[in-house]
């Protein structure tokens, strides 16, 4: 079984900051990694796909990167609407999410 | 527009079953898979399984083996999860999302509550 491990768990953050959230899996996974968003009381919303590939719709404030075992989701200039949490989501064997990182806004 | 419908909200009682329909729309629904994610109150995301709508296969996570069945309707256009033997800790919240075990997961359901209790 592939185990993702997001960091941090939680990320207080002011207006127009970066932040940055990694997952790591525990085996190469190629890049078969996916970002999503979900606000409280909402279904999650794909952000990215395998590992760095945009979404139509999606700011382009959100991308993402890395390959294997270490990825990266970065917001650049964050804005209030992004306060969420995200997770990330591994297709190469069978299904499985990181624990998600809660975003807040400071 | 491309949409998932979930069926409405169940309560049931420890050991009983539950069915969630998930009913697509605006898509070729044989092009895609279903998968299903749940979500416990005030936790992440949890991974179930998939069910390709194009000829039936399945996967399931290993510890909803034996629990956990997925089918589909072609005939509507509806995808459906029961879970047998519930826990308490089978409460949460359901989701169908448009995808298989190989693709991210871009068209989601809006859920659905399952509560189990005595």
């Amino acid at each position: 079984e592939i185990v993702l491990t997001q960091s941090p768990d939680f990320q207080s953050v002011t207006p127009k900051e970066k932040v940055t959230i990694t997952c790591r899996a525990s085996q190469s996974i190629g890049s078969s990694l996916h970002w999503y968003q979900q606000k409280p009381d909402q279904s999650p919303k794909l952000l990215i796909k395998y590992a760095s590939q945009s979404i139509s719709g999606v700011p382009s404030r959100f991308s993402g990167s890395g390959s294997g075992t270490d990825f990266t989701l970065t917001i650049n200039s964050l804005e209030a609407e992004d306060a969420a949490a995200y997770y990330c989501h591994q297709s190469s064997s069978l299904g499985g999410f990181g624990q998600g990182t809660k975003v807040e806004i400071k | 527009q491309v949409q998932l419908v979930q069926s409405g909200a169940e309560v049931k009682k420890p050991g009983a079953s539950v069915k969630v329909s998930c009913k697509a729309s605006g898509y070729t629904f044989t092009s895609y898979g279903i998968s299903w994610v749940r979500q416990a109150p005030g936790q992440g995301l949890e991974w179930m399984g998939w069910i390709s709508a194009y000829n039936g296969n399945t996967n399931y996570a290993q510890k909803l083996q034996g629990r956990v069945t997925m089918t589909t309707d072609t005939s509507t256009s509806t995808a459906y999860m029961e879970l047998r033997s519930l826990r308490s800790d089978d409460t949460a919240v359901y989701y169908c999302a448009r995808g298989h075990d190989k693709s991210a997961f871009d068209i989601w359901g809006q859920g659905t509550m399952v509560t189990v209790s005595s």
